[in-house]
């Protein structure tokens, strides 16, 4: 079973709407929390970074949430652009060794 | 900075033939990271090197794939032989530091028919 489960794997919204990404994760220690932006055809870019004592961390228009008692992390896309449109990715990095576990991804598309 | 420097971008090869990737990570950075997306299995992370050694090499999928890092400034993925299921793009990655912001490059598509 993978360890970090992500959700809806895809969504469809109107171009100024808002959206909710979801991040759960089963890792043990926790280290920290990535979330990571992919276009089609390039490599992922680093969105936020969370360690266990960062609650919310924004970037523009990305803001992204940590609860790491549920072991649940959100990000939220305020004001969807159509270059919005990407494969969203949730890493967790576990503590003391740093091994990573990757989520399969939230496939977003803005539409007009 | 011109970024995480990958090459071939592309390589098409037949089964049982040698494959190498090259990744010059940005300068400065003291970790790099080789991982390798598929659609089935999304982002899997291969090795990961600081200050040029190896750290993790546990998803390495087996020995027909070894990593190098022979300075600060290169690193090599070598395949031999390939298989069609290693059909895939590579990644190369750097940062500062394991924990930190990773910068990826653009990505090898590998192809082995």
């Amino acid at each position: 079973k993978n360890q970090v489960e992500q959700s809806p794997q895809s969504l469809i919204i109107l171009e100024g709407k808002n959206c909710t990404l979801q991040c759960n994760y089963t890792v043990s220690p926790f280290s920290n929390l990535r979330w990571y932006k992919q276009d089609t055809g390039r490599g992922p870019v680093s969105l936020t970074i969370m360690t266990f004592s960062e609650n919310t961390k924004s970037n523009g228009r990305y803001t992204a949430t940590l609860d790491a008692d549920t072991k649940q992390s959100s990000l939220h896309i305020t004001a969807s652009q159509l270059s919005d449109s990407a494969s969203y990715i949730c890493v967790v990095s576990a503590g003391g060794n740093n091994r990573l576990a990757f989520g399969k991804g939230n496939q977003v598309v803005v539409i007009p | 900075d011109a970024g995480v420097i990958q090459s071939p971008r592309h390589e098409v090869t037949e089964m049982g033939q040698e494959v190498t990737l090259r990744c010059k990570p940005i300068s400065g950075h003291n970790s790099l990271f080789w991982y390798r997306q598929t659609m089935m299995r999304g982002l899997e992370l291969l090795i990961y090197f600081n200050n040029n050694v190896p750290i993790d090499d546990s998803g390495m999928p087996e020995d027909r794939f070894s990593a190098k890092m022979p300075n600060a400034s290169f690193s090599t993925l070598k395949i031999q032989p390939s298989e069609p299921r290693d059909s895939a793009v590579y990644f190369c990655a750097s940062s500062l530091g394991p924990v930190l912001a990773q910068y990826f490059g653009p990505g090898t598509r590998l192809l082995v028919l």
